[in-house]
């Protein structure tokens, strides 16, 4: 396995936009999370999923931003009419089981850059 | 509610000086605790951990962290700073939520280390 990956791993757009960016999870691990880290900051809790639902969602995604998991695999993260206040680097996370002290795998995160 | 602060944004040390990154932590209820690295460029990688047990956790590259419940702390050290330990580090703290674990992460400390 090689770990949690992200795509893209850089995005440039002009405000308004949308954007769609993509998680791939460790196979078979159940939990799946999305955080934004901004400079200077540590990593800002979005949502997560349990397989395909989704279970908690942040005050911060706001209704701009819709997020899915539809097989239970992969999961995508969209920013709809993007604001330069959406600039950041966007993690990916996965964790096997459902215990709080399970590790979470991080993804090397998609930086977002919105003019 | 939870929350972590770490003390200083940023820690210089010399190449085999004490490492000594100071966290403290706010939970109404026994947490889980961890600490995370993050290279340039690269996704978090999990440090160690402490959940239940021995206080004294060690962790990967020759780190430790104790939990003292008393001083509400979780302090990493590193007997012997190395070059490659220059990253930013990231306390974390988990408190079981309407049964989920959600880590809320401290801003962060950039460890300098000097030649």
């Amino acid at each position: 396995d090689t770990g949690v990956s992200q795509d893209p791993r850089h995005k440039i757009t002009k405000r308004g936009q949308n954007v769609t960016f993509r998680c791939d999870p460790i196979s078979e691990h159940n939990r799946l999370y999305w955080y934004r880290q901004t400079l200077g900051q540590g990593p800002e809790f979005l949502t997560y999923f349990q397989n395909e639902a989704q279970l908690e969602k942040s005050r911060l995604l706001s209704d701009r931003f819709s997020a899915e998991r539809p097989k239970g695999s992969f999961s995508t993260l969209e920013i709809q009419r993007t604001e330069q206040g959406d600039s950041a680097m966007y993690l990916c996370a996965s964790s096997a089981g459902l215990a709080g002290n399970n590790e979470q795998f991080f993804g090397p995160g998609t930086r977002l850059t919105v003019l | 509610a939870q929350s972590v602060t770490q003390l200083g944004s940023h820690v210089s040390v010399s190449e085999g000086a004490l490492v000594l990154l100071r966290c403290n932590y706010s939970s109404s209820v026994p947490p889980y605790l961890f600490w995370y690295v993050q290279y340039p460029n690269q996704g978090l990688q999990l440090l160690l951990k402490y959940t239940t047990g021995a206080t004294l956790v060690k962790g990967i590259n020759g780190f430790e962290a104790e939990f003292k419940k008393s001083e509400t702390s979780f302090h990493l050290t590193k007997p012997s700073a190395h070059m490659s330990d220059a990253a930013e580090y990231f306390c974390a703290v988990a408190s079981p939520s309407g049964g989920s674990y959600i880590p809320t992460f401290g801003r962060g400390t950039s460890l300098i280390v000097h030649p």
